[in-house]
């Protein structure tokens, strides 16, 4: 079965440094998404994406983070300067259908650990 | 105020027996109500999703069920495995903008 795809599992940065997250959507998967956990926490929305272009984004999502398609098969999730607060498990998702009545297929994760 | 309430916040069962998970909802307009499973350090899974007119649907040995006038919904698992130790999230999706709003999730504990 597809399955969307993350890397790296585990990114350990100082604080101030940019991240980029990347991920590998399943194939024929037209909506992706980036979400953060922080431990022990909800599940939380950070940014949709579709026709290479944000649809929504939360209010997380200030001017620190940025998404991209560069090449039609990956997605990135950049931070530009990390704090602390944003140590979480961050996961991309994606779904072949604006969320009706098709499953989100979510990767397993990026843990990002900031110091 | 669009929020999703799961209950118990834990629980640890023995092996072979059933559990039930609830799911309060006050998220509206409603589109679907979906339950994922979450092992440890993995992304959710998905295991039902349910509409207005659904009451109840099963997957294997989970079973959901919804009540959309209550805004309850429950999961029920069958015959516990110890695979079943994971977070359970409940997840409800609002029909004018398809955004989705998350439960905290009730983590299963299922012991020999």
């Amino acid at each position: 079965e597809p399955e969307v795809t993350q890397t790296p599992s585990h990114q350990v940065t100082q604080m101030g440094q940019e991240v980029i997250l990347r991920c590998v959507p399943i194939s024929n998967h037209l909506y992706f998404y980036w979400y953060r956990q922080i431990l022990g926490q909800k599940v939380e929305f950070l940014v949709s994406f579709y026709n290479n272009e944000i649809s929504e984004k939360s209010e997380i999502f200030d001017d620190q983070f940025s998404v991209e398609r560069p090449d039609g098969s990956n997605f990135t999730l950049k931070i530009r300067s990390t704090k602390l607060e944003d140590s979480a498990m961050y996961f991309c998702a994606s779904s072949d259908e604006v969320l009706g009545l098709y499953p989100l297929h979510f990767g397993n994760g990026t843990r990002l650990t900031v110091t | 105020k669009n929020q999703v309430e799961q209950s118990p916040q834990s629980l640890i069962i023995l092996e072979g027996k059933n559990c039930t998970l609830q799911c309060n909802y006050t998220v509206s307009p409603f589109s679907n109500l979906r339950w994922y499973k979450q092992d440890t350090g993995r992304g959710p899974v998905s295991l039902t999703i349910m509409t207005f007119s659904e009451n109840t649907k099963s997957n294997g040995r989970y079973t959901a069920t919804l009540d959309a006038d209550t805004k309850q919904s429950s999961l029920h698992i069958t015959a516990s495995q110890l695979s079943d130790s994971a977070s359970y999230i409940c997840v409800v999706t609002r029909s004018n903008d398809y955004k989705l709003s998350f439960g905290a999730g009730t983590t299963v504990t299922v012991r020999a």
